[in-house]
């Protein structure tokens, strides 16, 4: 079955620092990976996708993720945090086995940037 | 990215009523739709899923006749919850797709459903 696995529960970082929010997957086929952002009470807003192509994917808000197929992972990055990053983060891989083609969803990583 | 808007973002309700939440694709054409509900600090929990003019296809555990779906067109999904009860207090979001693997899902801004 595919899986995602969000290792970390929290990270915390300070503004200006970079960032990583680990997710490594699980997949039979090629995978189409996800990362998405939720604020509080709101729902998610999607950041970035890898489908195929560049290992290096470009999202949202200067948010970026490195596909790696020898380690499963898809880590999402962004060089500088701001305060106004903090938030959760999920990260989801595409269930191609389904008709419907649903999202498997990571745990959620919540993401703290401090001052 | 494409906008999927949700209503009402909040309703508070008497236990033994029946709320509908609408989830609409604003921007495009949304062949697939899903409903989920989130536990608060908690991933969210796909309940089903529906394709435009068909049943909804239901995740394991959730009663189809007390969270009924219809998804009457391509642009617009309704969940209703039937008989609602304080344990139905959840946030519950929508989201919708199109056809093709690589398609995004967008997400709606989810409805705070709360039952008295």
């Amino acid at each position: 079955a595919q899986s995602v696995a969000q290792p970390e529960d929290q990270v915390n970082v300070a503004e200006g620092n970079p960032l990583t929010v680990k997710c490594t997957y699980s997949v039979s086929g090629n995978p189409y990976l996800f990362w998405y952002v939720q604020y509080p009470n709101r729902g998610l807003q999607f950041l970035l996708k890898y489908i195929t192509g560049d290992n290096l994917v470009k999202g949202s808000y200067g948010f970026e993720a490195e596909f790696n197929k020898s380690q499963t992972s898809f880590h999402l990055k962004k060089p500088s945090a701001l305060v106004s990053d903090s938030a959760l983060y999920f990260c989801a891989v595409r269930d191609m086995n389904t008709g419907f083609q649903k999202l498997v969803f990571g745990t959620g990583t919540r993401l703290l940037v401090s001052p | 990215g494409a906008v999927v808007s949700q209503h009402p973002s909040r309703v508070i309700c008497k236990s033994g009523t029946s709320v509908k939440i609408e989830c609409r694709s604003l921007d495009f054409q949304a062949t697939t739709m899903f409903w989920y509900r989130q536990f608060p600090k908690k991933s969210l929990m796909l309940m089903a899923t529906s394709n435009e003019g068909s049943k909804a296809t239901y995740e394991q555990g959730v009663e189809k006749d007390k969270f009924l779906i219809n998804h009457a067109s391509l642009t617009l999904s309704t969940l209703t919850v039937t008989s609602a009860h304080p344990e139905d207090s959840s946030f519950y979001i929508c989201s919708a797709q199109g056809t093709g693997p690589g398609d995004t899902q967008y997400f709606g801004p989810g409805t705070r459903l709360t039952v008295l």
